[in-house]
């Protein structure tokens, strides 16, 4: 079975502009989190969604992100105006059910420039 | 919330020899402990996890140890090998949200 598969891998764009993170979680997963990772903070968990509802998303950090997930294999990170700061690595990861292992995709590494 | 801490953040062993992660955890009530091996360029990777009802697992040359009353967990890595070489994590979790330490970078000299 295909493992969790993000797009773009890579995005360079202009600060103010609108970037949007692409997910597809591994098929049956019911539960789809979107993390960040830096340096100084690791990894930090933004929104998570089960059955395609969001949960939680106290760890969106502004406004500014926004989290979709339209059906089962289809989820959305948008971020409008991005910063410099936001400039990290995202990854996806789904997992079946509650408290178990989650799989995550390679990520995609944002530079806002 | 949790709060998961994770020592030591840097690790160098020589080729054959043991590596040792330790983790703690602040919440009682977690009671499922993944540990995940991220390479450069990748996702994070499931190497090994354990429930609360175990107080240890191992999947060849890798075991992990759980206290529960000290509420510590920890990585043993035997027989080390080059591409052992990555970053670690551990996590807890008590339901849908892990919470995840701050890593440990393992090199393995040759």
């Amino acid at each position: 079975d295909a493992g969790v598969i993000q797009s773009p891998r890579h995005e360079v764009t202009e600060m103010g502009q609108e970037v949007t993170l692409r997910c597809k979680p591994i098929s049956g997963h019911d539960y789809l989190f979107w993390y960040r990772q830096t340096m100084m903070r690791g990894l930090e968990l933004l929104i998570y969604f089960n059955n395609n509802v969001p949960i939680d998303d106290s760890g969106m950090p502004e406004d500014r992100f926004s989290a979709k997930m339209p059906n089962a294999s289809f989820s959305t990170l948008k971020i409008q105006p991005s910063e410099p700061r936001d400039s990290a690595v995202y990854f996806c990861a789904s997992s079946s059910r509650s408290n178990q292992p989650q799989h995550f995709g390679d990520g995609t590494r944002l530079s806002i420039l | 919330g949790e709060n998961v801490e994770q020592h030591p953040s840097t690790l160098s062993v020589q080729e054959g020899d043991s590596a040792v992660i330790k983790c703690t955890y602040s919440d009682s009530a977690s009671n499922y402990f993944p540990w995940y091996k991220q390479e450069l360029g990748k996702g994070p990777q499931l190497i090994i996890d354990i429930r609360s009802n175990v107080g240890e697992k191992k999947d060849q040359r890798i075991a992990v140890t759980l206290n529960k009353t000290a509420k510590h967990f920890s990585l043993h890595i035997t027989e080390t090998q080059p591409e052992d070489s990555a970053v670690y994590f551990c996590a807890a979790s008590q339901g849908n949200q892990f919470y995840f330490g701050t890593g440990t970078s393992l090199t393995v000299i040759p």
